[in-house]
């Protein structure tokens, strides 16, 4: 039921660069909607990661940062570290189903 | 700070009715819209519901319609899911979340309650 599509899984070892694709279709990020990025630790509810594409909330590290561009996204997380392992959702709006949408998810692992 | 505490999860006949609810403190709930937003076990993220501030706006996943109700009382700062005709493949860990009052996301997750669909 995910319409936005992201790798099963990633991998990177200590202080390496890894990223997540994150993508959609023209009913979603390519019609311009803003992407949007969660953190789920295991057995713990999701939080908010990066909005708005490539915006911060206050609290989160500065080596995660987002981007857009056409009908895909991504996040990049800039030496990973140990407490990065995680599942990661991306998200966006769609106006064919008129609700917002998730991507498959992502788990990072950290070598 | 922002708080929301889910309850009333647990396991459920097929066929059976169950309601969830959510308490939300910290902020002026009235003027946000939420969403009851789901995970089954293993799988990933899907929107099951949503309801504006007012209630004047609602909408259900196309899994779900016909079967779920949201609703809200802003009085008591709280927020609703009535479950009816469950099946198997509703369970899941339910979790309510804060649709931010500027962007098309979620700023808020409470901590889910799970409902286990099982005879």
């Amino acid at each position: 039921q995910s319409v936005l599509t992201q790798p099963p899984s990633v991998s990177g070892a200590p202080g390496q660069r890894v990223t997540i694709s994150c993508t959609g279709s023209s009913s979603n990020i390519g019609t311009g909607y803003d992407v949007h990025w969660y953190r789920q630790l295991p057995g713990t509810a999701p939080k908010l990661l990066i909005y708005g594409n490539k915006n911060r909330p206050s609290g989160v590290p500065d080596r995660f940062s987002g981007s857009r561009s056409g009908t895909s996204a991504s996040l990049a997380i800039t030496g990973v570290q140990a407490e990065d392992e995680a599942d990661y959702y991306c998200q966006s709006y769609d106006t064919s189903l008129d609700d917002y949408v998730f991507g498959t998810g992502t788990e990072v692992t950290v070598l | 700070e922002v708080q929301l505490v889910e309850s009333g999860g647990g396991l459920v006949k097929p066929g059976g009715s169950l309601t969830l609810s959510c308490a939300a403190s910290g902020f002026n709930f009235k003027s946000y819209g939420m969403k009851w937003v789901r995970q089954a076990p293993g799988k990933g993220l899907e929107c099951v519901s949503s309801i504006s501030g007012s209630s004047s706006d609602i909408k259900y996943a196309d899994s779900v319609k016909g079967r779920f109700t949201i609703s809200r009382d802003n009085a008591k700062n709280s927020l609703f899911l009535q479950m009816n005709s469950l099946r198997a493949e509703d369970t899941a860990v339910y979790y309510c979340a804060r649709a931010a009052a500027a962007g098309n996301y979620f700023d808020h997750w409470g901590q889910g309650t799970l409902v286990t669909v099982s005879s």
